[in-house]
């Protein structure tokens, strides 16, 4: 497609339920990053993928959060046992190069609540 | 290691005057800005980006950011304010040496009638 899409662009989930929100970046996008903006909060990176290298996890805010991405597709973001707090929109952006000199594309998010 | 800091958190002015949303950044290498608009209940949008080119940036919808090496800043102003430009805008800094892109905290702008 011509933009990152993000599915579902809404979840409400109960608490201590497993969710996973989806990234399909733009095509040949090597570069994919996940960020968390919680209500009144800026945002909050969580992980990056760049091609077939290791992933940065530095921000994952903890063991219960893991995500995978399938070579230069297809991303995954999974939260297990959700908790309240981890209610916020989580907001996908792929970029051509390492360096984002093109700019990043983002998603329109998926608002997950989690009640 | 690089950081971002957005001096305010809320910027109200009123329509037809000017807009200036301040953004000063640290960076040990020769940084790459942006600056994002998000619109509420949408994405995030790419206003314009310095990348080590000219150092007065033009951007979509009036928008424009000066690099400024010794200030460290990276400031985005528009001549005139519109309705629609209310949103929450969004300055970011990388570097061709680490792969974060860091943003800051966020201004929004509110757009008085």
């Amino acid at each position: 497609g011509a933009g990152v899409s993000q599915s579902p662009s809404n979840k409400v989930t109960e608490k201590g339920k497993d969710v996973e929100l989806r990234c399909d970046p733009i095509s040949g996008h090597t570069a994919l990053y996940w960020y968390r903006q919680r209500l009144g909060q800026g945002l909050e990176f969580l992980i990056y993928f760049q091609g077939n290298s290791a992933p940065d996890k530095s921000g994952l805010p903890s063991d219960r959060f893991s995500a995978e991405r399938t070579g230069e597709s297809v991303s995954t973001l999974t939260i297990q046992r959700t908790q309240q707090e981890d209610s916020a929109v989580y907001l996908c952006a792929s970029s051509l190069s390492r360096t984002g000199n093109y700019g990043y594309t983002f998603g329109s998010g998926t608002r997950l609540t989690v009640v | 290691a690089q950081s971002v800091t957005q001096l305010d958190s809320h910027v109200s002015v009123s329509e037809g005057t000017p807009v200036l949303l301040r953004c000063n950044y640290s960076s040990s290498y020769s940084p790459s800005l942006f600056w994002y608009v998000q619109h509420p209940n949408k994405g995030l949008q790419l206003l314009l980006k310095y990348t080590s080119a000219a150092t007065l940036v033009k951007g979509i919808n009036g928008f424009e950011a000066e690099f400024k090496k010794s200030e460290t800043s990276f400031h985005l102003t528009k001549p005139s304010a519109h309705m629609s430009d209310a949103a929450e805008y969004f300055c970011v800094v990388t570097t061709n040496r680490d792969d974060k892109i860091i943003f800051g905290k966020g201004t929004r702008l509110h757009i008085l009638p």
